[in-house]
């Protein structure tokens, strides 16, 4: 079956600083790969997604690459703030309506000024 | 602002009775409504799926005379937790996919139930 791994957190790092969390992937087919953040008190929201192999999807400073041959999908961002505390969650979904998501474990960043 | 409200936010109940949980959508007829439970420190974990008129698909191993979902128009779907036991403590989550827009699930603030 379907499963995303990403790396465990917390996370902390002080403002400015780089930010890599890593999400790896097992999938049968060519799933479509999202990551969702999630701030306190708050519901899931979509970040950036990528839909097929070596596109690159980015949002609010916030990149991932779709990497097949290393089933990847990283998140980074060259300068994080302390509004970008949160959780981060990595999904995949094979369906092509994006309905099915799997889930990574998410990531807790925490970014101190 | 939000797209998806669900009440309550917070509930706590006693063992043995019944919570209703109400996932609306705002602003826009929802395709596809899903239900997930996320455990402490866990990821999200989908319970079941439900479409507008239809019966909800549950996922394996989620009990469906347990969880009732009820989708009773293209922007209400509620989840009734029925003879709630201290193990279905846990935060619930809806999210809604909105017509034309099939990539995107658009996510509830979540419920977080305790049963005690």
């Amino acid at each position: 079956g379907n499963s995303v791994t990403q790396m465990e957190g917390p996370v902390t790092l002080s403002e400015e600083a780089f930010l890599t969390i890593n999400c790896t992937y097992t999938a049968t087919g060519y799933p479509s790969l999202f990551w969702y953040v999630q701030y306190p008190g708050e519901g899931l929201q979509l970040l950036l997604k990528a839909t097929k192999a070596d596109d690159k999807g980015s949002n609010k400073g916030f990149e991932a690459t779709y990497r097949k041959e290393t089933t990847s999908f990283h998140l980074e961002k060259g300068s994080v703030q302390v509004s970008d505390s949160a959780v981060y969650f990595c999904a995949l979904s094979e369906d092509n309506a994006g309905n099915m998501l799997t889930f990574g474990g998410g990531t807790r960043l925490m970014v101190k000024p | 602002g939000a797209v998806v409200s669900q009440h309550p936010s917070r509930v706590i109940c006693k063992s043995g009775t019944s919570v209703k949980i109400e996932c609306r959508s705002l602003d826009f007829q929802a395709t596809t409504m899903f239900w997930y439970r996320q455990f402490p420190k866990k990821s999200l974990m989908l319970m079941a799926t439900s479409n507008e008129g239809s019966k909800a698909t549950y996922e394996q191993g989620v009990e469906k005379d347990k969880f009732l979902i009820n989708h009773a128009s293209l922007t209400l779907s509620t989840l009734t937790v029925t003879s709630a036991h201290p193990e279905d403590s846990s935060f619930y989550i809806c999210s809604v996919t909105r017509r034309g827009r099939g990539y995107e699930q658009y996510f509830g603030p979540g419920t977080r139930l305790t049963v005690t």
